[in-house]
């Protein structure tokens, strides 16, 4: 089945630095990738959707310059955080929708911000 | 805009138990709606994913119903085992795009 990747699973980074997530549909097209921040004991929440080649739409509340979202490819898209401060700290996870309109998650990642 | 609310937040039963989780959404005009797993620092898992037109879907122990008018989803689970002990999500596609989901149940299924 279709599988998407997400790296790294796990990141620890130093109050502000950045840091890049990558989020790969790994046998299948993407033309659109979600991007989903969860806090704890919180349920998932939307942060922006990316198309490739355009850019990417933001939710309200999400501060694009801060969570840069880059999908310049069908296979790939990144998200960075800028300038990290602890309470960007969070469970960060990526899903793709494949051509059938099904919905495939990464694995997500924990980020720590020290 | 979607709202999806799950009852309830937390739940508790002994081994060997059927139990039934309920979804709800205020928009009804929905393109699918899936049921996902979430065990504690891990991802999501995907159990089932009912399509709009669909009523039900199965898989093992695991039963999904869709009741599109009503705006309602529940996951039967069915002789519940300790393994089971996850937060299970209800999330709501609507035109094929970005998920709505629900706040979550927490369950804990004791031996």
């Amino acid at each position: 089945g279709a599988v998407v990747s997400q790296h790294p699973s796990r990141v620890i980074c130093k109050s502000g630095t950045s840091v890049k997530i990558e989020c790969r549909s790994l046998d299948f097209q993407a033309t659109t990738m979600f991007w989903y921040r969860q806090f704890p004991k919180q349920s998932l929440m939307l942060m922006a959707t990316s198309n490739e080649g355009s850019k990417a739409t933001y939710e309200q509340g999400v501060e694009k310059d801060k969570f840069l979202i880059n999908h310049a490819s069908l296979t790939l898209s990144t998200l960075t955080v800028t300038s990290a401060h602890p309470e960007d700290s969070s469970f960060y996870i990526c899903s793709a929708r494949g051509q059938s309109g099904t919905i495939y998650f990464g694995e997500g990642s924990w980020l720590t911000v020290v | 805009k979607q709202e999806v609310t799950q009852i309830p937040a937390a739940l508790s039963v002994p081994e060997g138990e059927n139990l039934v989780l309920n979804c709800s959404f205020t928009d009804s005009a929905i393109y699918n709606l899936q049921w996902f797993r979430q065990d504690p620092g891990k991802g999501l898992t995907s159990l089932l994913l009912i399509q709009s037109s669909q009523r039900e879907q199965t898989s093992g122990r695991l039963n999904a119903s869709l009741d599109k008018s009503s705006g309602r989803s529940t996951l039967y689970i069915a002789a519940s085992q300790p393994g089971d002990s996850a937060t299970y999500l209800c999330a709501v596609n609507n035109a094929g795009n970005m998920l709505t989901f629900g706040g979550g149940t927490r369950l804990m299924v004791k031996p």
